[in-house]
């Protein structure tokens, strides 16, 4: 199985500030990972696909980049909508999900 | 417009198994590189991947609940049926059903979900 490591699992922050979430999965995916944002009662919903995708109709603020086995979530400037979970995804073989990072408000 | 949406039953009994439908529009599962899959997601916890169908029929499990997994699909009623056996206290979650359509390299995220179910077992 891919393992997905994603971090840190709890993230506080202001409104304006530029956060970072990152994932490391346990050996080569390629560029196969997703990012998704989940606010409480709601099904999750894709930002970025093939780890820097962006999906149609998401901000500009949120970017993907890849490094080897390391990929990158970035929020360039916090809105007040986007204080939710995030999680990352690997679909290179089966699929596997990251445990979640809850981005606070401080 | 594509939507999903997941019905089945809200309890279930430890041992009993448990039968989750996914009732979809907007899409047809026999187009092809079109899948559907299920997700999970405990109380408080994060999202499990269980299954998915393909439209040509080709099925892939979660290795670690493989054996307790079935997935068809109902071409005709726009449906995708899940079930697990023997179900146990550890398996309460919200079960997500969502779409997929394979691009270029044959792999795709879920772009699209259903609004989940909870499931509970307990006797």
């Amino acid at each position: 199985d891919i393992q997905m490591t994603q971090s840190p699992s709890t993230l506080s922050a202001f409104v304006g500030d530029r956060v970072t979430i990152t994932c490391r999965a346990s050996q080569d995916i390629s560029h196969w990972l997703a990012w998704y944002q989940q606010k409480p009662g709601k099904a999750p919903q894709v930002l970025i696909y093939k780890a820097a995708t962006l999906e149609s109709g998401v901000p500009s603020r949120f970017s993907g980049r890849r490094s080897g086995t390391e990929f990158t979530l970035t929020i360039a400037s916090l809105q007040p909508e986007d204080f939710a979970t995030y999680y990352c995804q690997q679909y290179y073989i089966y699929s596997s999900f990251g445990q979640g990072t809850k981005l606070e408000i401080k | 417009q594509i939507t999903l949406k997941e019905s089945g039953p809200t309890v279930v009994k430890p041992t009993q198994t448990l039968t989750l439908t996914c009732t979809f529009s907007g899409f047809s599962i026999s187009t092809s590189g079109v899948g559907v899959g299920w997700i999970r997601q405990p109380p408080r916890g994060a999202l499990e991947w269980l299954a998915v169908i393909y439209w040509d029929d080709d099925k892939r499990f979660s290795p670690s609940l493989k054996t307790r997994l079935t997935i068809t699909k109902d071409t005709s009623k726009n449906q995708v049926v899940l079930t697990m056996t023997n179900m146990d206290p550890m398996d309460t979650a919200t079960y997500f059903c969502a779409h997929k359509l394979w691009g270029l390299g044959g792999r795709s995220h879920f772009d699209f979900w259903g609004p989940g179910t909870l499931v509970t077992v307990s006797s």
